[in-house]
């Protein structure tokens, strides 16, 4: 089973600025991976998939990247409603497998 | 639009089967591309994927949860049903579905998800 690994647990950063998240895969998923918005009470919401392809309706300051075990979310200028927990999805093996989850919280 | 709604128990009792169903709407499951999956969150934890079905009946488990999972659809109801033997209080969680469209060997990911609901289980 593939284990991913998201850092930091926690990442405190104020609005206006850059957040990176980073995900790292225990074996190569190629680009077979996502990346989802979950607040408190709700859904999951899919933000990327591919590695770097925006969803429908999600913001252009939302960015993936990486490839192969290393994987980056960037949200380039955080707005208010972007703190909120994330979370990374391998879809390249089974059983498919999620991340622990990075908590990004307001400075 | 599409849609999705998890339906069933909200208490189940030790040693007892989860049945557990999504209605969804939007989109048919026998359209090719098109798949179901279910997947489940502790208070507080992580999301631990649980299994999937396929338009053409394919189907896939948890590594560690195969033994106990069981998945269905019924494509005249636009449903898909998951059911969980030998229910433990460690399975308490919100268990969701989601939706998958694979188009041109592209996996969408998660796109569309139900809204949730919460399984105790409690004697």
């Amino acid at each position: 089973e593939i284990v991913m690994t998201q850092s930091p647990a926690t990442l405190s950063v104020s609005p206006g600025e850059r957040a990176t998240l980073s995900c790292r895969a225990s074996q190569s998923v190629s680009s077979n991976l996502a990346w989802y918005q979950q607040k408190p009470g709700q859904a999951p919401r899919l933000l990327i998939y591919g590695a770097s392809t925006r969803a429908t309706g999600i913001p252009a300051r939302f960015s993936g990247s990486g490839s192969g075990t290393e994987f980056t979310l960037t949200i380039s200028s955080l707005q208010s409603e972007d703190f909120a927990v994330y979370y990374c999805q391998q879809f390249n093996n089974w059983p498919y497998t999620f991340g622990q989850g990075t908590k990004l919280e307001i400075k | 639009q599409v849609t999705l709604r998890e339906s069933g128990p909200a208490l189940v009792k030790p040693t007892q089967t989860l049945t557990l169903t999504c209605t969804f709407s939007g989109f048919s499951l026998s359209t090719s591309g098109m798949c179901v999956s279910w997947i489940r969150q502790p208070p507080g934890k992580a999301l631990e994927w649980l299994a999937r079905i396929d338009w053409d009946d394919d189907k896939y488990y948890s590594t560690s949860l195969k033994t106990r999972l069981t998945i269905s659809k019924d494509t005249s109801k636009n449903q898909v049903v998951l059911t969980m033997t030998n229910m433990d209080p460690v399975d308490t969680a919100t268990y969701y579905c989601a939706r998958i469209f694979i188009s041109y060997g592209v996996n969408s990911g998660f796109d569309y998800w139900g809204q949730g609901t919460l399984v105790t289980v409690s004697s």
